[in-house]
């Protein structure tokens, strides 16, 4: 059953720590993204990667980090220097970044800051 | 002006109702054009592409007015179900990314 895969579903995190939200997706898609969304807010790009090994700023990259080491994972960190942390993270992954290529999205992880 | 911008909602209508959702966007050079459906604390999922010569797709048509800059989508015959968030989505010219709209809601009524 191809799709894409986010955990944890709800995360809770102290002010001042680093949290990792992951992302696997088995559709072989060679793009992967993720987004930020807050309550009555479009999505925001957060960081995208077009292939392995390589990965672009979106509109909002600070206080974020991201690796692309394999195909099917995109793992963000949202750090300490991140300072309104507290949405709903989208990781999303389409075949190609031109054209007709749609994206389809994982089910999302709620973080809130304590 | 906004590269995405949507009616504000929200809409509420009845069931069987038809409903219409405007989206312009500023980017002339835009190839690329969505229309996403959103649930309540839910991920977006495709709805549909919408292409140059308007497309259909059961009770759901889109259309697109590029002298305008303009998308449409609209729902025959609404259904309970149809209760979502609809997201217009445009891929501006040369660019590998989308551009989300912040969304139009729409209640159907029983």
């Amino acid at each position: 059953d191809g799709g894409i895969t986010q955990s944890p579903k709800y995360l809770f995190r102290k002010e001042g720590q680093n949290v990792t939200l992951s992302c696997e997706q088995n559709l072989n898609h060679d793009a992967m993204y993720w987004y930020r969304q807050d309550p009555g807010q479009g999505l925001r790009l957060i960081y995208y990667s077009q292939i392995v090994n390589d990965f672009q700023k979106g509109d909002i990259a600070e206080g974020y980090s991201v690796s692309r080491e394999k195909k099917e994972s995109f793992p963000l960190t949202v750090t300490s220097a991140q300072k309104n942390p507290t949405a709903f993270y989208l990781c999303a992954s389409s075949s190609g970044t031109g054209g007709e290529n749609e994206q389809f999205f994982g089910p999302g992880t709620r973080l809130t800051v304590l | 002006r906004k590269e995405v911008e949507q009616d504000p909602g929200p809409f509420n209508v009845p069931e069987g109702a038809t409903v219409a959702f405007n989206c312009t966007y500023s980017n002339s050079a835009s190839q690329s054009f969505f229309w996403y459906r959103q649930d309540c604390r839910k991920e977006p999922k495709l709805l549909m592409s919408v292409y140059s010569s308007g497309n259909e797709d059961g009770r759901f048509t889109a259309q697109l007015n590029r002298a305008s800059q303009y998308i449409s989508l609209l729902i025959r015959d609404s259904k309970l179900s149809d209760s979502a968030t609809y997201l217009c989505v445009v891929r501006p010219g040369g660019s590998e990314k989308l551009v989300f709209g912040k969304g139009t809601k729409l209640t159907v009524n029983p």
